[in-house]
């Protein structure tokens, strides 16, 4: 069964400081992972796909299959960043999304 | 260009009332999809369509119903309300069922809370 797992349900960090959201997923085959980005009093949106290897908004995420994860991670944080981060799974022969619990990004100035 | 919207912003709706929450996407997109938020349970899948005329069940799917007779439209009734349903709704939609560079878009959501 897919599944998608995010530890962390806040995560405070200062500006400027590196952050690091954590997605774990669990896909019997080759899946295809995202970053959904919620700011506050906007729709949800796609951040980045590891399909595209891009850095969006200073961010990145590589899909390690060895440990079925594919955390976010930003070197230096902006209070801009503060919101609702979701990861997401796709199969390739299938066309649902399964997406984790998500984890609740603040950054402190 | 709306991209996709839907209505209303939000509800309030005693128990045992039939409500449509209403869907609707201008970019031709194949595939539509109905979620409901819950603190600490992230976004689960209602029901999906992958082209008009064909709907299918999700995760959550108990107590919901769709149709898609278009390819615009994507309602979704609930035909009994019951306090449990009390969530944020968001409709979304992608280009093709299937497809490796798939991306989904949302709507703005709708607050249901069901008394």
């Amino acid at each position: 069964a897919q599944r998608v797992t995010q530890p962390e349900k806040l995560l405070s960090v200062f500006k400027g400081a590196p952050v690091e959201l954590k997605c774990n997923y669990s896909y019997s085959g080759s899946p295809e992972l995202f970053w959904y980005v919620q700011y506050s009093r906007q729709r949800l949106q796609l951040l980045l796909r590891h399909i595209s290897r891009e850095s969006i908004k200073g961010f990145t995420a590589d899909l390690n299959k060895g440990e079925t994860s594919f955390h976010l991670k930003k070197p230096f944080a902006q209070e801009e960043d503060s919101a609702m981060y979701y990861c997401a799974l796709k199969g390739l022969k299938g066309q649902n999304f399964v997406f984790g619990p998500g984890t609740r990004l603040s950054v402190l100035p | 260009i709306a991209g996709i919207t839907q209505a209303p912003t939000s509800q309030i709706l005693a128990a045992g009332r039939r409500m449509t929450l209403r869907c609707t996407q201008d970019m031709r997109h194949n595939a539509m999809y109905w979620y409901r938020q819950d603190l600490g349970l992230g976004l689960r899948l209602i029901h999906y369509s992958n082209t008009a005329g064909t709907t299918g069940k999700g995760e959550v799917p108990d107590g919901y119903s769709v149709s898609r007779a278009n390819t615009d439209d994507f309602p979704l009734t609930l035909a009994s309300a019951v306090p449990s349903q009390t969530s944020v709704y968001f409709c979304a939609s992608s280009p093709m069922a299937v497809s490796s560079y798939n991306e989904q878009f949302f709507g703005p959501g709708t607050r249901l809370t069901v008394l």
